[in-house]
């Protein structure tokens, strides 16, 4: 099935910094790619996701980049604000073909700090 | 809409009881999936519908039954509660019936200690 890795499982940045977030898949089927965003006793929310039919794509202060052919993607967040504080997943989903078709694969998390 | 609703939101259980997590949604979604998630492990796919009546295992099905009478309610039964179900559970939607490329609705979770 897919295997999602995820990079640095910590990240610490102060308010204003970048912050980058990067995942690798496995299952070359993967045509789907979604980031989530986990507050503190809270459900994963969806914070912005990409197809394979697109190399990157942006919202605001998010964006999130996908190379295909080395099978990685990631989050960057510009200007980062205390409220970006959260933990991070990254997510894949096989197409038709693929072992693990419909199923949401997520990477280990990061944890990221933004300090005031 | 309230989205995905999820009850309780934290159960204590001693090894060997038994427990139905319940989920529901009201976004007449046909997908609906449990996950469970662990420290450094992120979110694993328990098991997973993709319409009434019909359900599937994920990748850590072992221990867990679910059933789909309806197109709003997915409960996940634990037979038999083990220490290792110890995890916080998490139930999601989403409108695509296999999952697929689109937006999964996360509810707010079950907190499952077994001792």
């Amino acid at each position: 099935g897919e295997n999602v890795e995820q990079h640095p499982s910590t990240l610490s940045v102060q308010e204003g910094d970048s912050a980058v977030i990067k995942c690798t898949y496995s299952d070359s089927a993967s045509n789907y790619f979604p980031w989530y965003k986990q507050e503190l006793g809270k459900g994963p929310q969806l914070i912005i996701d990409i197809r394979s039919n697109v190399g990157e794509k942006k919202d605001q202060r998010i964006a999130v980049t996908l190379n295909k052919t080395a099978k990685h993607f990631s989050l960057h967040i510009t200007e980062t604000q205390p409220e970006d504080s959260a933990v991070y997943f990254c997510a894949a989903i096989p197409g038709a073909g693929g072992t693990s078709y419909g199923k949401l694969t997520f990477g280990q998390g990061t944890i990221l700090t933004v300090h005031p | 809409n309230a989205g995905v609703t999820q009850t309780p939101k934290f159960q204590v259980l001693k090894t060997g009881q038994s427990m139905t997590l319940q989920c529901a949604q009201d976004m007449n979604h046909e997908y609906m999936s449990w996950y469970r998630q662990d420290p450094g492990m992120g979110l694993r796919l328990i098991h997973y519908s993709v319409g009434a009546g019909i359900t599937d295992q994920g990748e850590v099905p072992n221990g867990y039954n679910v059933s789909r009478s309806t197109t709003e309610d997915f409960p996940l039964r634990l037979l038999s509660a083990a220490p290792s179900q110890t995890s916080v559970y998490f139930c999601a939607s989403s409108r695509h019936p296999t999952g697929g490329m689109e937006t999964q609705y996360f509810g707010p979770g079950t907190r499952l200690l077994v001792l």
